[in-house]
Order: C-alpha cells, then sequence, then structure tokens
C-alpha cells in the first residue's frame, strides 16, 4: 500500500494569506496526485489533478505542485468559501487518501 | 452534465452484509477508461477508498477490506453495487459513490452526495 502524510494536520489562517499544504508519499508516485476540498455535510470536491491541473471552474489561487514524493497545494489568497478540509490523494497504484488537513479561520 | 447517486440502508446490524447501489447518468460505464469509485468516511474523520470498478470490468479493492468487498455494475441500468459482509459499528460512515474518468487525470471528478450507514443493534 502507498500511504500519504499531510501536514499540517490543521491551519489556522487569515482570508487574504497565502497557504501551503504539503502532502508526502511512502514510494515514488510521479505525478498521480490529485488535491481535494471538503465542506463541512459535503462531498469532496476536486480542486487540482495529475499533482498541477486545474480542474475545469476552480479558482486559479488554487495550484499545485510537485512529483516524486512530495507534494504542495498552495492558496495564494485566502478568501472566506476557502475554509474547508483539504485531501491529497494518490492514483499511482489502486487509490489511497492522505489524512486530511483542515484550514481554519484565525 | 455527470451524476451519482448513493443508495442502500440507513440502518444495518453487526454481522449483516451491507449492499450499496450507485446509479448514475451523464456517462456510460462501457466507455473505454471510465471507473466507478466507492470511498467512506466515518464521522469526523478521514475519507476513505474502498473499491474501483472500470469499463473493461476490471475491479480493484482496499487490501485492508478487500476479504470483505464485491463491487459489480450493470452497465444497462447505468448501477454499480458494493456490498461489504460482516458490518461491525467501526463501519458506521457516509459512503460515497465517485466517477473516475480521463479527462481529469483520472481522479475522482465527479462524486456523489453520499449516505449515512449506522450500525447497530
Amino acid at each position: 500500500d502507498i500511504q500519504m502524510t499531510q501536514s499540517p494536520s490543521s491551519l489556522s489562517a487569515s482570508v487574504g494569506d497565502r497557504v501551503t499544504i504539503t502532502c508526502r508519499a511512502s514510494q515514488s508516485i510521479s505525478s498521480y496526485l490529485n488535491w481535494y476540498q471538503q465542506k463541512p455535510g459535503k462531498a469532496p470536491k476536486l480542486l487540482i489533478y495529475a499533482a498541477s491541473s486545474l480542474q475545469s471552474g476552480v479558482p486559479s489561487r488554487f495550484s499545485g505542485s510537485g512529483s516524486g514524493t512530495d507534494f504542495t497545494l498552495t492558496i495564494s489568497s485566502l478568501q472566506p468559501e476557502d475554509f474547508a478540509t483539504y485531501y491529497c490523494q494518490q492514483s499511482y497504484s489502486t487509490l489511497s487518501f492522505g489524512q486530511g488537513t483542515r484550514l481554519e479561520i484565525k | 452534465q455527470i451524476t451519482l447517486k448513493e443508495s442502500g440502508p440507513t440502518l444495518v446490524k453487526p454481522t449483516q452484509t451491507l449492499t450499496l447501489t450507485c446509479t448514475f447518468s451523464g456517462f456510460s460505464l462501457s466507455t473505454s477508461g471510465v471507473g466507478v469509485g466507492w470511498i467512506r468516511q466515518p464521522p469526523g474523520e478521514a475519507l476513505e477508498w474502498l473499491a474501483l470498478i472500470y469499463w473493461d470490468d476490471d475491479k480493484r479493492y482496499s487490501p485492508s477490506l478487500k476479504s470483505r468487498l464485491t463491487i459489480t455494475k450493470d452497465t444497462s441500468k447505468n448501477q454499480v453495487v458494493l456490498t461489504m459482509t460482516n458490518m461491525d459499528p467501526v463501519d458506521t460512515a457516509t459512503y460515497y459513490c465517485a466517477h473516475r474518468g480521463r479527462g481529469y487525470g483520472y481522479a475522482l471528478g465527479y462524486w456523489g452526495q453520499g449516505t449515512l450507514v449506522t450500525v447497530s443493534s
């Protein structure tokens, strides 16, 4: 199994801040890394696929980078609607998710 | 427009078998490259992938749950069914199905709303 580890587990930030969430795979997954946003009581929403490709309709303040084992999700300027939980997920070998990063308002 | 919706019991007893159905529209599970997956989320916890089925009937399962899971498809009905045997209270979770497609790098691009399953006697 490929284990995905996100850091931090939780994060407090303010509107307008630049935020970075990291995800590390237990082995190389090339660029088979996706990011999702989940709000309370809702299904996850795909933000970034293949490490750095922005899903249609997702604001450009979201960006992803990385390859191999280390990946980042960056939100360039936090908006009120961005406070949510974020998950990384690898699709190199079947599927597995990180444990999530909860982004809270400071 | 792709939509998916999960259906099944909201309450099951320990040791029973859970059967969940994902009914979808807007795509065909006979199209090359398409898959449908199941993911669950216990209350307040992280997402956990369970199973995937592809257009060619290839099936993949979570190693930790493989012995308890079966995934099947009915292309004519646009449905995917997941069965999980020997249910336990720790299996209480919201269960989601999702579309996996080529258009977004085989990520899970569309999700159902989820269905909460409680395991209790």
